[in-house]
């Protein structure tokens, strides 16, 4: 079936760096992508999100590059924070002849050490 | 304006017993959807509310059904539990439908537990 994203992987990154997150969609149709951060406890937290019309674009330390050409999706964090530690989900808004809901990839762990 | 509330925050059950989890979705929203995640399949689409009808739903079995009131609020219901069901169940709400691109945004969560 469809998915979304890699498996659970883990980036670890000193305070201060930029972090780069990426993700694999596989739905050629998919036309809106959206980055949450769900931290421990708590629900998935809305960060950026992207229209399939675009390639970039910003938020406040945060871009998203969106490459249709090999369904790739990634979140850049500028000057990463220990307040990022946490699980990052890409989804898309897969549009089928029967549903059409999002689907979130499996996640990555970001870790910030001082 | 308040964020998405779900409760209970924990629930402990036990296998063939039924539960029900509350949503209120943000004001002004008139789209819930509930996931399902758990470690090992992440999260699962399980349904999606508009206009007290159901828009969508997800791969579940029937066991797994839910609703919306006039005021939106969501409940979903879970019979006869099965030890598979334990996750977390999460509540997102949005202004419009899925389908037009619309921001989810979500709930803590419920926490349900069975043994």
């Amino acid at each position: 079936g469809e998915s979304v994203g890699l498996h659970l992987p883990t980036l670890s990154v000193q305070e201060g760096d930029n972090s780069i997150i990426n993700c694999a969609y596989s739905n050629s149709a998919s036309d809106y992508f959206i980055w949450y951060k769900q931290e421990s406890g708590k629900g998935p937290q809305f960060i950026i999100d992207i229209r399939s019309n675009m390639d970039k674009r910003q938020g406040q330390r945060v871009t998203v590059l969106l490459n249709k050409t090999v369904k790739h999706l990634s979140l850049q964090i500028a000057a990463t924070q220990p307040g990022d530690s946490a699980v990052y989900f890409c989804a898309e808004n897969m549009v089928s002849y029967n549903t059409d809901n999002l689907i979130f990839g499996t996640g990555t762990r970001l870790q910030v050490f001082p | 304006k308040a964020g998405v509330t779900q409760t209970p925050r924990y629930l402990i059950k036990t296998r063939g017993q039924q539960v029900t989890l509350s949503c209120s979705p943000i004001s002004g929203h008139r789209s819930v959807s509930w996931y399902q995640q758990t470690p090992g399949q992440g999260l699962q689409f399980l349904f999606e509310y508009f206009s007290e009808t159901q828009r969508n739903k997800g791969n579940f079995p029937g066991r797994f059904s839910g609703r919306q009131f006039s005021n939106s609020r969501s409940e979903m219901n879970v019979s006869t539990l099965e030890l598979g069901d334990s996750a977390l169940y999460l509540c997102a709400s949005s202004l419009g439908l899925t389908a037009t691109n619309e921001k989810l945004f979500f709930g803590s969560g419920t926490q349900l537990s069975v043994l």
